[in-house]
């Protein structure tokens, strides 16, 4: 196991269309975040999973953004009909139920053009 | 208000020196405190957690907490260039779940 693995590491896609971006937690770790960054920014938390259960998501998760963990192994994060402003990183991250620190996996960064 | 304050920088501090980052946050309730490292294109890296008031120390790393002021630190002794990065103070607040991050400080150490 080599850590938190993201794909794809790069997507380019047109205005109004739908991605969808894969995360795959180190294998123990039963919590599950994804965060958004932009340039000069910190990450911004999105949504958070313990196992399968989705239990939390930040106001900033609009409508267009769906996040799933199913069986509580990899998650996926959707958004639909992307705009210019969801150009940023997606950044996924683990951890163990006891441990607060989390390891980030390397990123997706999305460009809506 | 932003719940996590740092200023973002540059830092700019001469090889062999020691870098002081410093980060506040507004919820009283929080309970662990995380420095991460990030550099440029690349992910965050965790580096230090503390959770009691005090200090912490790791290489050369010293994380320092004070609750009472709402404040935490992370100082590096013999700064190296590849110190160079934005550093990340990230805290876990009264919800207990995600982590909230400031912005960073960009820290450069120069030869």
């Amino acid at each position: 196991d080599t850590g938190v693995s993201q794909d794809p590491r790069h997507k380019i896609t047109k205005r109004g269309q739908n991605v969808t971006f894969r995360c795959d937690p180190i294998s123990e770790h039963n919590r599950l975040y994804w965060y958004r960054q932009t340039l000069g920014q910190g990450p911004e938390f999105l949504t958070y999973f313990q196992n399968e259960a989705q239990l939390e998501k930040s106001r900033l998760l609009s409508d267009r953004f769906s996040a799933e963990r199913p069986k509580g192994s990899f998650s996926t994060l959707e958004i639909q009909r992307t705009e210019q402003g969801d150009s940023a990183m997606y950044l996924c991250a683990s951890s163990f139920l006891s441990s607060g620190g989390y390891t980030f996996g390397s990123g997706t960064r999305l460009t809506v053009v | 208000q932003k719940e996590v304050e740092q200023n973002s920088g540059p830092l700019s501090v001469p090889e062999g020196a020691i870098a002081s980052l410093n980060c506040t946050y507004s919820d009283r309730g929080s309970q662990s405190f995380f420095w991460y490292r990030q550099y440029s294109g690349k992910s965050p890296e965790l580096i230090m957690f503390i959770y009691s008031n005090g200090d912490k120390e790791d290489g050369r790393f010293t994380a320092q907490l004070n609750k009472a002021s709402q404040y935490v630190s992370l100082l590096i002794r013999d700064s190296q260039p590849s110190d160079s990065a934005t550093y990340l103070c990230a805290v876990i607040g009264n919800s207990g779940y995600a982590l909230n991050f400031g912005k960073g400080t960009s820290l450069l150490v120069t030869p």
